[in-house]
């Protein structure tokens, strides 16, 4: 497939569990988002790589949530000792280059709930 | 904080007639602008983008509006097919920016 992916589609998990969502981008995009969407909000920005430079970690809610990008392609969005305030659908994004002008292309989501 | 906003929740109309989705922003540093798209279980689809040197892009039957001076853009789509039902998200950011801000979406039905 030319699109991004991410797995699972769906977890549900007990609260203080960590989790952690995959997401494969476009092959030979460099930039690469994570999105989360809680419900009735907007996509609220989480992070950001691109080719081999620092991440903009900006929008990460805490200190539980990290994620890594492999390779510059697969990326992993970790979510440590999850709370139920965490469920939302988490979005994953890449792009050619990383401009604001670069068509995002989304992948169909991780909808995580925390019970 | 919430630089982008859609206010209507959802706009319902008739098959064939004009649907006009609305955003604000309050960023005045914005100066590029997009609408997704995005059915049940997939992701946003990129549908259409503005800067902020034109006030009016079209493509097709979608046409994006922007007042600068109102902070405040336009998505028309005329005329509404049935296949145009799903959610649109207004996006903005800066030109030289990585992140761009999203709405929290308008859940738009077109009626046969």
């Amino acid at each position: 497939g030319a699109g991004v992916s991410q797995s699972p589609s769906n977890k549900v998990t007990e609260k203080g569990k960590d989790v952690e969502l995959r997401c494969d981008p476009i092959s030979g995009h460099t930039a690469l988002y994570w999105y989360r969407q809680s419900l009735g909000q907007g996509l609220e920005f989480l992070i950001y790589f691109q080719g081999n430079s620092a991440p903009d970690k900006s929008g990460l809610p805490s200190d539980r949530f990290s994620a890594e990008r492999t390779g510059g392609s697969v990326s992993t969005l970790t979510i440590q000792r999850t709370q139920q305030e965490d469920s939302a659908v988490y979005l994953c994004a890449s792009s050619l280059a990383g401009m604001s002008t670069d068509t995002q292309y989304f992948g169909p989501g991780t909808r995580l709930t925390v019970l | 904080d919430q630089q982008v906003k859609q206010n209507s929740p959802s706009l319902s109309v008739q098959e064939g007639r004009i649907s006009i989705l609305n955003c604000d922003y309050t960023n005045s540093m914005f100066d590029y602008f997009l609408w997704y798209k995005k059915y049940p279980a997939e992701g946003p689809t990129f549908l259409i983008s503005i800067s902020s040197i034109k006030d009016k892009n079209e493509d097709g039957r979608f046409t994006v509006f922007l007042n600068k001076s109102a902070k405040h853009l336009s998505l028309h789509i005329v005329p509404s097919q049935p296949g145009d039902s799903a959610v649109y998200f207004c996006a903005a950011g800066g030109l030289r920016d990585n992140d761009m801000r999203f709405g929290a979406g308008t859940r738009l039905t077109v009626k046969p």
